[in-house]
């Protein structure tokens, strides 16, 4: 069954760049769309953003003018860069099979902001 | 955007007794494009419910999804002590897509 695995820096300073990616195993990355979804501590789920095989993206209007999304279908990976971070971008960030719904969803990754 | 509002924040209960969860929409969620999912601490959250009343693979049949339009529930028959998670909903009807921000089950 698919799986997916998120990687990438634990830590980012302010103002930086936030770079992930998520690596699908067990299918084909050209069979679905894929989403970024992250958590903060203690708080709720925000949709970040999603793309399809083919490259083309739908992004959250509250991350739209930070947000890059691509994929790498040669390596069955898509990837997340988040512009211009501060604290509050501090979250676990999940990627995830985007069906309308998301199934499955991978472990998820801590990125910490701070200096 | 669609905002999405869980009730209760959270709710305390004992194994075996039944609970319903309520999502209630700011806008109408067209063709029940609504999904459940369960999150225990530590984990990413597991796909529950889609399409409103659709058990996904897996998912035993003590739970059930309900509801159409701005008001949609996520009952469990009788409860379990790995049913003790934080429960959220999200509609897909709209971008961007939403979630309400959960429902906590903890043991009484």
């Amino acid at each position: 069954q698919v799986q997916l695995q998120e990687s990438g820096p634990g830590l980012v300073k302010p103002s930086e760049t936030l770079s992930l990616t998520c690596t699908v195993s067990g299918g084909s990355i050209s069979s679905s769309y894929w989403s970024w979804i992250r958590q903060p501590a203690g708080e709720g789920l925000e949709w970040i953003g999603r793309i399809s095989p083919s490259g083309s993206t739908s992004y959250s209007p509250s991350l739209n003018s930070r947000v890059t999304m691509s994929v790498d279908t040669s390596k069955n990976q898509f990837s997340l860069k988040l512009s211009s971070v501060t604290a509050a971008d501090t979250a676990v960030y999940y990627c995830a099979r985007d069906v309308s719904w998301f199934d499955p969803w991978g472990p998820g990754t801590l990125v910490i902001v701070s200096s | 955007e669609i905002v999405l509002t869980q009730s209760p924040g959270t709710l305390s209960l004992s194994p075996g007794e039944r609970v319903t969860l309520s999502c209630r929409a700011s806008w109408s969620v067209s063709s029940n494009y609504l999904s459940w999912y369960q999150q225990k601490p530590g984990q990413a959250p597991r796909l529950l419910m889609y399409g409103a009343s659709n058990r996904a693979t897996g998912i035993p049949d003590r739970f059930s999804g309900s509801g159409s339009g701005t008001d949609f529930t996520l009952t469990i028959r009788r409860l379990e002590p790995e049913d003790f998670a934080v429960y959220y909903c999200q509609q897909y009807s709209s971008s961007p897509y939403t979630f309400g921000q959960g429902t906590k089950l903890e043991i009484k």
